[in-house]
């Protein structure tokens, strides 16, 4: 069974660094084929994907978040780490990670944690 | 990029109805859509990959179709369960998510 859970922060500062861990158990992201991704809501707002690391570690990210955004692996505790600079109020947000599924180009999520959110505030 | 859209962002059903949800994607991804249902407070759940697969131990009353452009997530009668907001996701390349639908109680 594969699950999934957020940890991190609740409040960070404008112009701080973010520091999220994903942990997860259910599989291995050194096996070929596994991934897991990074998505996160805005208050009332839609679905937005950040990241991506593969069981090989390349990475992919979202273009527009490309630069502030670095996701990493440590297979040996199981956890992918995501870290996003420069964070202001509009990075409110509820973030979750993922397991990806490869069946396609990219990827879609079959499983997902619960949540994190983090608020950014002075 | 590709950009999703969907419509309607808000429906309005009752319990029984059949419901209709429209993605449609700026460029061509193939079959390359899911379907999630979120609920406030829950992790999204997967409902459809590849336009049209049910995933595993979703109720059959949850359909997908489409290819290209345009995509439809059906929903063959509505159940009290089902109240929540639908998102399509492209990945055809990179991902992108579409704004959602929320159908709530009518």
């Amino acid at each position: 069974q594969i699950t999934l859970k957020e940890s991190g922060p609740t409040l960070v500062k404008p112009t701080q660094t973010l520091t999220l861990t994903c942990t997860f158990s259910g599989f291995s992201l050194s096996t070929g084929g596994e991934t897991v991704g990074w998505i996160r809501q805005p208050p009332g707002k839609a679905l937005e994907w950040l990241a991506l690391i593969y069981w090989d570690d390349d990475k992919r990210y979202s273009p527009s978040l490309r630069s502030r955004l670095t996701i990493i692996r440590d297979t040996s505790k199981n956890q992918v780490v995501l870290t996003m600079t420069n964070m202001d109020p509009v990075d409110t947000a509820t973030y979750y990670c993922a397991h990806g599924n490869s069946y396609g180009p990219t990827h879609f999520f079959d499983y997902w944690g619960q949540g994190t959110l983090v608020t950014v505030s002075s | 990029d590709i950009q999703m859209t969907q419509s309607p962002s808000t429906l309005s059903a009752s319990v029984g109805d059949r419901v209709t949800i429209t993605c449609r994607a700026s460029q061509s991804i193939s079959s390359w859509l899911a379907w999630y249902q979120h609920k406030p407070g829950k992790a999204p759940k997967l409902l459809i990959y590849k336009a049209s697969n049910l995933e595993s131990g979703v109720p059959s009353r949850f359909s997908g179709s489409g290819s290209g452009t345009e995509f439809t997530l059906t929903i063959s009668s509505l159940q009290p369960d089902d109240f929540a907001t639908y998102y399509c996701q492209q990945y055809n390349s990179y991902i992108t998510f579409g704004p959602g639908t929320k159908v709530d109680i009518k």
